[in-house]
């Protein structure tokens, strides 16, 4: 079936530094893939999205590429801020305009001042 | 606000007890979910509503859980005789379309004791 496995473990880092949070995936056909963020108190909202192959998505300095050699599907920013700390959700759906999401376990990021 | 409402945010009950949880969705999306997502996981789906139609079941929803959307607004999710396997967050998520974006509610915690 389809699913996505995200990277072990929380992310601890100092404001300013390069993000990175890995994220593959397997699927059949052609998934679209999602990053949610929850914010501590809030529910999870959709940060970016990219809905075929080569696609990159982007929001708030975030960016993504659908890759589908590797599927993958890595999350990244430049320069965090201590705003950034927050849960991340990699999730796919099976095929573009299907709402049923498979979310990975997410990840934990913390940025230090 | 009118974003996803789900009440109550947190119920604590003891195993064998029924309890049900209510999702208000936002007013012009027609589809509803719900997923549930215990500690350490990412959120795992449940059962989805386009309107009032139940249009498809995750084998995760034993016989014990039951969910309505009556008129196509408001939905509920009851679990009976609960366990204390069935600790966990429920969430209920929204949507409008078939873009994948979900618009979730902050949960409603469950606590068995």
């Amino acid at each position: 079936g389809n699913s996505v496995t995200q990277m072990e473990g929380p992310v601890t880092l100092s404001e300013e530094a390069f993000l990175t949070i890995n994220c593959t995936y397997t699927a059949t056909g052609y998934p679209s893939l999602f990053w949610y963020v929850q914010y501590p108190g809030e529910g999870l909202q959709l940060l970016l999205k990219a809905t075929k192959a080569d696609d990159k998505g982007s929001n708030k300095g975030f960016e993504a590429t659908y890759r589908k050699e590797t599927t993958s599907f890595h999350l990244e920013k430049g320069s965090v801020q201590v705003s950034d700390s927050a849960v991340y959700f990699c999730a796919l759906s099976a095929y573009y305009g299907n709402n049923r999401l498979a979310f990975g376990k997410g990840n934990q990021v913390v940025v230090i001042p | 606000d009118t974003g996803v409402s789900q009440d109550p945010r947190h119920k604590i009950t003891k195993r064998g007890q029924n309890v049900t949880f209510r999702c208000d969705p936002i007013s012009e999306h027609n589809r509803l979910y719900w997923y549930r997502q215990t500690l350490g996981q990412g959120p795992e789906f449940l059962t989805y509503f386009q309107n009032e139609a139940q249009l498809e079941k995750s084998r995760l929803l034993s016989d014990r859980f039951s969910a309505e959307r009556p008129k196509g607004s408001f939905s509920t999710l009851e679990i009976q005789r609960t366990e204390q396997g069935d600790s966990a967050m429920y969430l209920c998520a929204t949507a409008s379309g078939n873009t994948g974006e979900l618009f979730f509610g902050e949960g409603s915690r469950l606590t068995v004791l």
